[in-house]
C-alpha cells in the first residue's frame, strides 16, 4: 500500500525559514517523480513542485520560484521542501503527491503569522 | 497556465439524486483530466483519472467524460457519504486545479 508521511510544519514568522518531509513507502521511491501541493486555508490547491526521480529536474511554481526547494534522498525514502523567506501567503497545508497525482499524504500544516 | 473554471461552485441534491458537476478548461488539455473528492480535515483523494477512468476502490456510481476544453464528473445516485467538496485538475501542461465544486444535501 502507498503511503505518503508528511512532517515538518509549524507556526514561523515571517522571513523565517522551514524544512518540510514527505517519507515514502509501499512503492519504488527511487522510479517515481515527487510534487509538493499546497492548500491555503478554505482555498484551492496549488500545485508548487516536481523533482523528478533522480533528481535530474526540478520546476517550481512561479509563486515560489527562488525560495523554495524541491529535493529528496531516494536511501532515505523522503521528499523535502525547503521553504526560505516565507510570506503570510504561504500558509496552507502541505501535501507530497506521487507522480501521477494518484496518492497523496495527509499534508503538514504551515502557519507563517507574526 | 491553463485556467479551470469549475461549475456550479455550491451544488445542493437529494439522496439518489443524479449530480453532474462541471469544469472547463481554458484551452485544450487532451483529457488530462483527473477528479478528486476532498472530505473536511482530509487529504483529496483521486476519483476519476484522465477524464473517465475509474481509480480503483471508487464506487461504480461516479463517472467522468469530456474533451478538449469541457469536462464532467457524474454521481449517478448521490449517497450521504458523498457530501464533499471535488476538485478538477488538468496535468496537459504545468498542473492546476480548479476551484471546486461544494456539494451538499438539499
Amino acid at each position: 500500500e502507498v503511503q505518503l508521511v508528511e512532517s515538518g510544519g509549524g507556526l514561523v514568522k515571517p522571513g523565517s525559514s522551514l524544512k518540510l518531509s514527505c517519507v515514502a513507502s509501499g512503492f519504488t521511491f527511487s522510479s517515481y517523480g515527487m510534487h509538493w501541493i499546497r492548500q491555503a486555508p478554505k482555498k484551492g490547491l496549488e500545485w508548487i513542485a516536481l523533482i523528478y526521480y533522480d533528481s535530474s529536474n526540478k520546476y517550481y511554481a512561479d509563486s515560489v520560484k527562488g525560495r523554495f526547494t524541491i529535493s529528496r534522498d531516494n536511501s532515505k525514502n523522503t521528499l523535502y521542501l525547503e521553504m526560505n523567506s516565507l510570506r503570510s501567503e504561504d500558509t496552507a497545508m502541505y501535501y507530497c503527491a506521487k507522480s501521477s497525482f494518484a496518492y497523496w499524504g495527509q499534508g503538514t500544516l504551515v502557519t507563517v503569522s507574526s | 497556465d491553463i485556467q479551470m473554471t469549475q461549475s456550479p461552485s455550491v451544488l445542493s441534491a437529494s439522496v439518489g439524486d443524479r449530480v453532474t458537476l462541471n469544469c472547463k478548461a481554458s484551452q485544450n488539455i487532451n483529457k488530462y483530466l483527473n477528479w478528486y473528492q476532498q472530505k473536511l480535515g482530509e487529504a483529496p483523494k483521486l476519483l476519476i483519472y484522465n477524464t473517465n477512468n475509474l481509480q480503483t476502490g471508487i464506487p461504480s456510481r461516479f463517472s467522468g467524460s469530456g474533451s478538449g476544453t469541457d469536462y464532467t464528473l457524474t454521481i449517478s445516485s448521490l449517497q450521504p457519504e458523498d457530501v464533499a467538496t471535488y476538485f478538477c485538475f488538468q496535468h496537459n501542461s504545468w498542473p492546476t486545479f480548479g476551484a471546486g465544486t461544494k456539494l451538499e444535501l438539499k
